[in-house]
């Protein structure tokens, strides 16, 4: 079974810091590696994704997440946060011959502060 | 291009009620998925049609849901009769192909009281 764990439920961080979201999956098979961002009052929007390839992702707005094997881990980051950027942020993971068939972290809401 | 339209935004029923939510994928996407996320939790799959056949619905919580596409199109999602531990909110994705990204509606909020 696949399983993901994002730690950190609340993220509160001043603008223009560096962030870091965690994210740990547990899975006996290979996996693809994503991270979805939610605005308020909006729907899921795909942030970077890890197929394979280089172990460094970047993504939209910024973002990058670096894929560890050997820790399980897949942590997003952003070196310098905006205002815009508070949204509620979901590591997923999906098994490569099923693609959008989704195991979500509970999330992370990113509360940036000026 | 319009996007995956999800209708009603918000839902409050009753206990014993039944609701049927509604999701409009992107046109031309044969896959649509269904996922909710109840009380703050994850966000947990629930089925998958490609076109109008269910492809995948092992996340089905139990036979008081019941999930349609007719003709391949839209999507709806039958609750009956409701819950209060269905309260929560359902998303809906859609994509071209089983290999290529999904993109979501902005979920329909469900409130069982």
């Amino acid at each position: 079974a696949q399983s993901v764990t994002q730690l950190d439920s609340q993220v509160p961080v001043f603008e223009e810091a560096p962030v870091e979201l965690r994210c740990n999956y547990s899975s006996s098979v290979s996996v693809y590696l994503f991270w979805y961002v939610q605005y308020p009052n909006q729907g899921l929007q795909l942030l970077l994704k890890y197929l394979s390839g280089s172990t460094l992702v970047k993504g939209i707005n910024g973002f990058e997440a670096e894929f560890n094997k050997s820790q399980t881990s897949f942590h997003l980051r952003k070196p310098s946060v905006h205002i815009s950027d508070t949204a509620e942020y979901f590591c997923a993971v999906s098994l490569t011959y099923n693609f959008n068939k989704f195991y979500f972290g509970s999330g992370t809401k990113l509360n940036v502060k000026p | 291009e319009a996007g995956v339209t999800q209708f009603p935004s918000h839902s409050v029923i009753e206990k014993g009620q039944t609701v049927t939510l509604r999701c409009d994928p992107i046109s031309g996407h044969d896959n649509l998925y269904w996922y909710r996320r109840v009380m703050g939790k994850e966000i947990k799959f629930l089925l998958h049609f490609v076109k109008e056949s269910k492809q995948d619905e092992s996340g089905m919580p139990n036979n008081r849901f019941l999930a349609e596409r007719t003709g391949g199109t839209y999507s709806t999602l039958k609750v009956q009769p409701a819950e209060l531990e269905d309260s929560g909110v359902y998303f809906c994705a859609s994509s071209e192909q089983m290999n290529t990204e999904a993109f979501f509606g902005q979920g329909t909020r469900l409130t069982v009281v």
